[in-house]
C-alpha cells in the first residue's frame, strides 16, 4: 500500500513558526490534505492541496508541495498553545476514495 | 456545513458479546462512507469502504465477519464488532463523502471509543 511518513513529536514555543513535515511515496496522488486531531477528538480538515499546485495560503497556513521530491509541508504561522494537536497528512488518488494517512505529528507549543 | 456524528461516542463492552456503532451524515446524502480504526498514538487504517446499497469493500487484513459494515440509507452506515475481544478495543472513526460534491472531501465523525473488558 501507499507509504506517507511523518516525524512524530514537535515542540515550539508559542508565537514561533511550526512546520511539519510529511512524504508520500505514491506519485499518482491527486489530493494531499492536512488535518487536525485534538485529544480524544475525530479530525479536523484544515487544509488540501491538488498536486497540480506548488503553494497554498490559508491564513496562518501555509502549505507546500513539492511533487518531485514527494514532499508535503504545513507551515503554521504565530503558532499559539491552541494549535497543540497531532496533525495528519493524508492522501488520495483522483479516480478512488481511500485516503491514506501519515503516521500524525504530534505538535506541543510551549507557553 | 457538513457534519458527520456517530454513536455512541464511547462505549464499553464486555469480551465476546458485539457491539453496533453508528455513522450518521447529518445534513448531505452520503453515497460512501468509510471506517477507520485507530490504536493509541499511532495513525489512522482504513477498515472498509462502504457504498451505499452494495456489500464493503475490506481492505486487507481486516476480518469481514467480525466487523459487519451496512450501509443501509444514504445517510447511515453501521459498524458491528462482533464477539469483541481485548485487542479490539479502539478508537473507530467513520468519514463519509458527501455525493453531491465533486471532490475527494471526506467529513469525518468524532469518533468512538471502543474498550473491550
Amino acid at each position: 500500500g501507499e507509504d506517507v511518513e511523518q516525524s512524530l513529536f514537535l515542540s515550539v514555543r508559542e508565537g514561533d513558526s511550526s512546520v511539519i513535515n510529511c512524504t508520500y511515496t505514491d506519485s499518482s496522488s491527486t489530493y494531499l490534505y492536512w488535518y487536525k486531531q485534538e485529544p480524544g477528538a475525530g479530525l479536523q480538515l484544515l487544509t488540501y492541496i491538488f498536486s497540480n499546485m506548488d503553494m497554498k495560503q490559508d491564513q496562518r497556513l501555509t502549505v507546500l508541495l513539492n511533487k518531485k521530491d514527494k514532499h508535503l509541508s504545513l507551515r503554521i504561522a504565530d503558532t499559539q498553545t491552541g494549535d497543540s494537536a497531532i496533525y495528519f497528512c493524508a492522501e488520495s488518488k483522483d479516480t478512488g476514495n481511500q485516503f491514506y494517512f501519515g503516521t500524525g505529528t504530534s505538535l506541543t507549543v510551549i507557553p | 456545513g457538513a457534519v458527520v456524528s456517530q454513536h455512541p461516542s464511547w462505549v464499553i463492552c464486555k469480551s465476546g458479546t458485539s457491539v453496533k456503532i453508528e455513522c450518521r451524515s447529518l445534513d448531505f446524502q452520503a453515497t460512501t462512507m468509510f471506517w477507520y480504526r485507530q490504536f493509541p498514538k499511532q495513525s489512522l487504517m482504513l477498515m472498509a469502504t462502504s457504498n451505499e446499497g452494495s456489500k464493503a469493500t475490506y481492505e486487507q487484513g481486516v476480518e469481514k465477519d467480525k466487523f459487519l459494515i451496512n450501509h443501509a440509507s444514504l445517510t447511515l452506515s453501521t459498524l458491528t464488532v462482533t464477539s469483541a475481544h481485548p485487542e479490539d478495543s479502539s478508537f473507530y472513526i467513520c468519514s463519509a463523502r458527501d455525493g453531491g460534491r465533486f471532490t475527494s472531501e471526506q467529513y469525518f465523525g468524532p469518533g468512538t471509543r471502543l474498550t473491550v473488558t
